[in-house]
């Protein structure tokens, strides 16, 4: 399978800890971005890099998230000190800047369950 | 800011029969819009786009497009509706961000699609 992948698919923790999650995306993609989906809602855009550079996060993500993405391949995201408001399912998305090719491909999630 | 609305939150429709999912935008500049299905407990799937050129565009699994640029809008169709398309979509705008060269989306609330027989 060469699409998006993301580990853990599930993951539940109690609040006050901290957690992480994994995106590897298609091989060839060298932008990578992050979206939180909430019941009823669309994805919202958190963050994103273009090889290993972070180039823009959204104003929802707080300052106990980070995200990283080392060798302009797999990436994390880390929510430290989870509340329960961080339950969400957290969506990883992959393109390759090149020509009409904006789309972006996206993983199958991590849902994340704070209790 | 760059938004999209999709005004119904269910649609039903009986197989065999055409679908509409609608959504309009607000963008500043050229809009590039795609639709997304997404099935239970799983990612979203890239359907379709449009990004310059023919009004009408094709995608995946015999669903197409309308852009409308006088009226904002860019409506999902599919002529003949099967059982399993039986999802929820999502409408989104590319967004070009605070740098101006990002390629965030910005999505719908999504419209739930029931195909019954």
């Amino acid at each position: 399978d060469t699409g998006v992948s993301q580990d853990p698919r599930h993951k539940i923790t109690k609040r006050g800890q901290n957690v992480t999650f994994r995106c590897d995306p298609i091989s060839e993609h060298n932008r990578l971005y992050w979206y939180r989906q909430t019941l009823g809602q669309g994805p919202e855009f958190l963050t994103y890099f273009q090889n290993e550079a972070q180039l823009e996060k959204s104003r929802l993500l707080s300052d106990r998230f980070s995200a990283e993405r080392p060798k302009g391949s797999f990436s994390t995201l880390e929510i430290q000190r989870t509340e329960q408001g961080d339950s969400a399912m957290y969506l990883c998305a992959s393109s390759l800047v090149a020509g009409l090719s904006y789309e972006q491909y996206f993983g199958p999630g991590t849902r994340l369950t704070v209790t | 800011a760059q938004s999209v609305a999709q005004p119904e939150d269910q649609v039903n429709v009986a197989e065999g029969n055409p679908l509409t999912v609608k959504c309009t935008y607000s963008v500043s500049g050229n809009p590039y819009l795609f639709w997304y299905v997404q099935y239970p407990n799983r990612g979203l799937q890239f359907l379709l786009k449009y990004i310059t050129g023919d009004n009408l565009v094709k995608g995946s699994y015999g669903f197409e497009a309308e852009f409308n640029k006088s009226q904002t809008s860019f409506h999902l169709k599919k002529p003949s509706a099967l059982v399993s398309d039986s999802a929820l979509y999502f409408c989104a705008v590319r967004d070009r961000g605070l740098t101006g060269g990002g390629n965030k989306l910005t999505f719908g609330t999504g419209t739930q699609l029931k195909v019954e027989l």
